[in-house]
């Protein structure tokens, strides 16, 4: 996604806090920003959405910068089972339907 | 609950053969998405339905491939005289109204 900047790669060490940055410094004021993830062969998994509040839910949290230029996904206690392709992307909730993912960030969760 | 499912999960066919890819979304979700995913490539939109609205055909890549959603529920994507450039992962999603997709596991095609 053009609107979104994320690390091409990071790795994380079992059991310790995954926190991925997305840069979104152009986010209009009615678009959301969306986070999924692909582990390896499998299809894409929601994880978190969100506005302009934090959110929280059994997978991850979602923290958004006051001036929502910029967000990161929490995973609290990272497994193996969490190794994937991590997208962030911007959307307008019900009229923007055609989901596209930019390079995202490859994590690696590490025993 | 039941997530999307899809079947087959692979699907092996010659060069000019049809094939029919299916689709089952979760219960009571209003929207349904197809997609592909080439080896190493992003996700590629190809149609849209939501409701009893007209679908949304407009990321079908040629006239052999069409879809169809019966009662509001299951969804068959058939491609005609498949080509080579056909193999690809075939992704269905569906989600209430037009908000967060939930993905099925895909149908992974390969055309010899």
């Amino acid at each position: 996604d053009a609107k979104t900047t994320q690390p091409p790669s990071m790795d994380c060490a079992e059991g310790r806090a995954a926190n991925l940055p997305c840069n979104h410094s152009t986010i209009s004021g009615n678009e959301y920003v969306y986070w999924y993830r692909q582990i390896h062969s499998q299809g894409p998994q929601y994880i978190i959405h969100g506005l302009k509040n934090n959110e929280t839910n059994e997978m991850a949290s979602l923290i958004i910068t006051e001036d929502r230029k910029s967000s990161t996904l929490i995973l609290p206690h990272a497994t193996l089972r969490d190794t994937a392709v991590y997208y962030c992307i911007v959307r307008v909730d019900r009229n923007d339907y055609k989901l596209s993912f930019g390079a995202g960030t490859t994590v690696t969760v590490r025993a | 609950g039941a997530g999307v499912s899809q079947s087959p999960s692979n699907k092996v066919t010659e060069k000019g053969k049809d094939v029919e890819l299916r689709c089952d979304p979760i219960s009571g979700h209003t929207a349904l998405y197809w997609y592909r995913q080439s080896l190493g490539q992003g996700l590629e939109f190809l149609i849209y339905f939501q409701g009893n609205s007209a679908p949304d055909k407009s990321g079908l890549p040629s006239d052999r491939f069409s879809a169809e959603r019966t009662g509001g529920s299951v969804s068959t994507l058939t491609i005609q005289r498949t080509q080579q450039e056909d193999s690809a992962v075939y992704l269905c999603a569906s989600s209430l109204l037009s908000r967060e997709q939930y993905f099925g596991p895909g149908t992974r095609l390969t055309v010899t």
